[in-house]
């Protein structure tokens, strides 16, 4: 079965400051895309960042930044200037299939909660 | 806009009853997905469809059923064999391919009265 780990249930940051989510997954995929997720109190799901695994450069996004370590299965989060709004739910989800049609199936962790404090 | 439309908002079932939930997209989208979101279980995939006609099962379809008849149109029915309905739901897109972002729904809330 494959996998995908949030180790860190619940965290907090003062604003301004940077945060580091943590993630590790398991997929016998060689070509793959891993994503994070961002679910405000709104409960919306809202794409933060996509890294693509065959590329060694980690992928950015403002001020979101991914620090992607292919070999160990890792793929954490970090929020720079962390802001009120960055306050949700963050989830982590690696591809659990690759089908012939090029749809995947996603396995997300379980998520973690992320506060922002003024 | 293009997006996904999830209605309704809030659904409540009585015992033994069958409710359905609607997910409906004008992305043009090939693949569709139904996931339950339980408190501290992050997002569980129930059922999913890469084309009009065919689905398949996720991890925990036990007491749900759909169809999908239209590309667009991608409807979850909770059935009275489901005992814990309770849980927000969510509906997914995407266009296909590995490069591709689900795009997601707003949700139904769905509680036993």
């Amino acid at each position: 079965a494959q996998t995908v780990t949030q180790s860190q249930p619940e965290m907090s940051v003062q604003e301004a400051e940077t945060v580091t989510l943590s993630c590790t997954y398991d997929t016998s995929e060689n070509n793959y895309y891993l994503f994070w997720y961002k679910q405000p109190p709104s409960r919306q799901m809202i794409l933060v960042i996509r890294q693509e695994a065959y590329k060694q450069q980690n992928a950015t996004e403002n001020r979101f930044s991914v620090n992607f370590q292919k070999a160990a299965k890792s793929f954490s989060l970090k929020i720079s200037d962390s802001q009120l709004g960055d306050t949700a739910m963050y989830f982590c989800a690696s591809p659990a299939i690759r089908t012939q049609g090029g749809s995947e199936k996603l396995v997300f962790g379980k998520g973690t909660k992320l506060t922002v404090n003024p | 806009d293009g997006g996904i439309t999830q209605s309704p908002k809030y659904l409540f079932r009585k015992e033994g009853q069958n409710v359905t939930l609607s997910c409906e997209q004008n992305l043009n989208h090939d693949a569709m997905y139904w996931y339950r979101q339980d408190p501290g279980q992050g997002l569980r995939l129930i059922y999913y469809s890469q084309i009009v006609n065919d689905f398949q099962k996720g991890d925990i379809a036990e007491g749900y059923s759909v169809s999908r008849e239209k590309k667009e149109s991608f409807p979850l029915t909770v059935t009275s064999a489901q005992k814990n309905p309770t849980a927000f739901y969510l509906c997914a897109s995407t266009k296909g391919g590995s490069n591709q972002p689900q795009h997601f729904g707003d949700g139904t809330r769905l509680s036993i009265l």
